[in-house]
This record gives C-alpha cells, structure tokens and sequence, in this order.
C-alpha cells in the first residue's frame, strides 16, 4: 500500500525556520517527482514546490523562492522542505504528495505550520 | 502563469441530482487538468486526471470532460458522501494552479 506521512508542522515565529519531512513507503521512491502543497486556514490549494525523482532539480513558486529549500534522500524514502524566513502569511497545513501517472497522490495528511508573534 | 478560473465558488444540491463544475483556463493546457476532492479536515483525492481519466476504485458517478481552455466536471446522482470541496489543478506549467475551489453541500 503506498503511504505518506508528514511531520515537523508546529509554531514559529516571523523570520524563524522549520523542517518538514515527508516518508513515502510502498512503492519505488526514486521513479517518483514529489511535492509539497499547503493551504491557509479556509483558503484554496496552493502548489509550493516539487523535486525531480533524482533529486537534481527543484522548482518553487514565487511565493516560497529564496525562502523555501526542497530536498530528498533516495536511500531512506524522505522528501524534506526547509522553510526559512517565514511569514506570518506561511502559516498553513502544508501536504507532501507523489506525482503519478499524471495526477498528484496519494497526499500525506498534512502538518499545520503556525507563524505568529 | 496560467490562470486558473472554477465556478460556480459553491452549490447546493438534492441527492440524485446531477452537478456540474466548470474550470476556465488562461491558455491551452494540453488536457492536462485533474480533479480533486477535498472532505473537511482532509487531504485532497484526485478523482480524475489528465482531463478524463477516473482514477482507479473511483465511483463512476464522477466525469469529466474538457479541451483547450474549457474543462468540466460533473457528478451524476448526487449523494450525502459527495459533501465537500472541488478543485481542478492544471500541471502543463509550472507554477502549477488550482481553481478556487467548488463547495458543495446537501439540500
């Protein structure tokens, strides 16, 4: 059975850092893009980066870029986002997601990231 | 940037109806449009993807169809499981966008 579960969400402060990491199980990681999306409390989706299966490119949206680092380790099954500088305007349930067959999923349950004074 | 633009921003149906979700695009996007749905306090579920496309153990209830800029989404016979919120995601580009997102609610 695929499964992604995330983890690291909590509260930080304007301008503080956190990780999230994201462990995939049940199926070849590394023939796999993966995300991370988020959502502010009662708002829509939003794309916040994605990583090439070898782990060789990354891509950002505006929103996030110069801020937000992804990564992963092929070895262990792990996707990580470092987020850097954050804004209150961060705060949000952040999902970590598998690109198949065209579609996006399975998604992790999410982890809820809290940037307030 | 490719806009992303679904309406209506909510429904209201009996159970049984049909519905039906429109999402508008800001240039051709190849078919490359999926359709989530998103219960409350979960994470979203791809439903259909690359325009048409059920995904696998999905009720056939839900279709969806669409070229160029102009994509739909419907579910037939609508039932109390089917409450939630509905977002079509276009991936040609990066950045990758969703429409606004369709709530949908029981009569």
């Amino acid at each position: 059975e695929v499964q992604i579960l995330d983890s690291g969400g909590g509260f930080v402060r304007p301008g503080g850092s956190r990780r999230l990491s994201c462990a995939a199980s049940g199926f070849i990681f590394n023939y796999y893009a993966m995300n991370w999306f988020r959502q502010a409390p009662n708002k829509g989706l939003e794309w916040v980066s994605t990583i090439s299966k070898a782990g060789d490119q990354t891509f950002y949206a505006d929103s996030v870029k110069g801020r937000f680092i992804m990564s992963r380790d092929n070895s262990n099954n792990m996707v990580y986002l470092r987020l850097s500088a954050l804004r209150v305007e961060d705060t949000a349930t952040y999902f970590c997601s598998r690109t198949g067959h065209g579609a996006y999923g399975p998604w992790s349950q999410g982890t809820l990231v809290t940037v307030s004074s | 940037d490719i806009q992303v633009t679904q309406s209506p921003s909510s429904l209201s149906a009996s159970i049984g109806d049909r519905v039906t979700i429109t999402c508008q695009v800001s240039q051709a996007v190849t078919n490359y449009i999926n359709w989530y749905q998103q219960k409350p306090g979960k994470a979203p579920q791809v439903l259909i993807y690359e325009t048409s496309n059920l995904e696998d153990g999905v009720s056939s209830r839900f279709s969806a169809s669409g070229s160029e800029t102009l994509y739909t989404f419907s579910i037939s016979n609508v039932q109390p499981e089917d409450i939630g919120t509905y977002y079509c995601q276009q991936y040609k580009t990066v950045p990758i966008s969703f429409g606004q997102g369709t709530r949908l609610e029981i009569k």
